[in-house]
């Protein structure tokens, strides 16, 4: 079945210690999208890939960082984690029209900051 | 559109009843409006959407209505089952993001 897949599902970093997390499709969407999601709260989006042109949300802190080597992966890097980063982080591919157009979210990968 | 209001935040329906859910927004642009549910620990599902040019659609158990004059719409699950217990949000898009509303949780009770 055509996805969206997050690797791993539960990632421990320690505080300032960078950290990777991964996302990979099978759907051949244009679009990818990191969201922090913190208990109890709605997503929140970090930033977009429309292919490889990278859109930042104006207040995404420079700490998180992003990737797009091809159509299919994308990387979070989140390059010294507070206690605050800990939340589930999830990825999101849609077809081009971002905003009209339904967003397909993978499991998410929960981080926790020791 | 930054502005999605969800209510409630809590909702617990006896299995069988119904349950609705409205969200209200405040972009007369926004033309899209999703739903998701997210189940504990696995990522927001899709499970229906409307568009602007459609007052009301329905799958099964599951509808949304939407009242562009005034801004609201709303998510309408009939015959409730355990299963049906989530969080579910609401969403608006019509500029370069989704806007989430802030989650209702359902708790369905045999």
């Amino acid at each position: 079945d055509a996805m969206v897949i997050q690797n791993p599902r539960y990632q421990v970093t320690q505080f300032g210690k960078p950290v990777t997390l991964s996302c990979s499709q099978t759907l051949n969407h244009n679009v990818m999208y990191w969201y922090q999601q913190k208990s109890s709260q709605a997503p929140k989006l970090l930033f977009h890939y429309y292919d490889k042109d990278f859109n930042n949300e104006a207040d995404t802190p420079d700490n998180f960082q992003s990737r797009r080597p091809n159509t299919s992966f994308c990387f979070l890097d989140i390059r010294s984690p507070g206690l605050g980063d800990a939340a589930m982080y999830l990825c999101a591919t849609s077809i081009p029209g971002a905003s009209n157009q339904p967003q397909h979210f993978g499991d998410g990968t929960r981080l926790s900051i020791l | 559109g930054e502005n999605v209001e969800q209510h409630p935040s809590t909702l617990s329906v006896q299995e069988g009843d119904s349950a609705v859910i409205k969200c209200t927004y405040s972009d007369s642009a926004s033309n899209y409006f999703p739903w998701y549910k997210q189940e504990l620990g696995k990522g927001p599902q899709l499970i229906i959407d409307i568009r602007s040019n459609v007052g009301e659609k329905k799958d099964q158990r599951i509808a949304v209505t939407l009242n562009k004059t005034a801004k609201h719409f709303s998510l309408h699950i009939t015959e409730t089952q355990p299963e049906d217990s989530a969080v579910y949000f609401c969403a608006e898009g019509g500029g370069n993001q989704f806007y989430f509303g802030t989650g209702t949780s359902l708790t369905v009770i045999p």
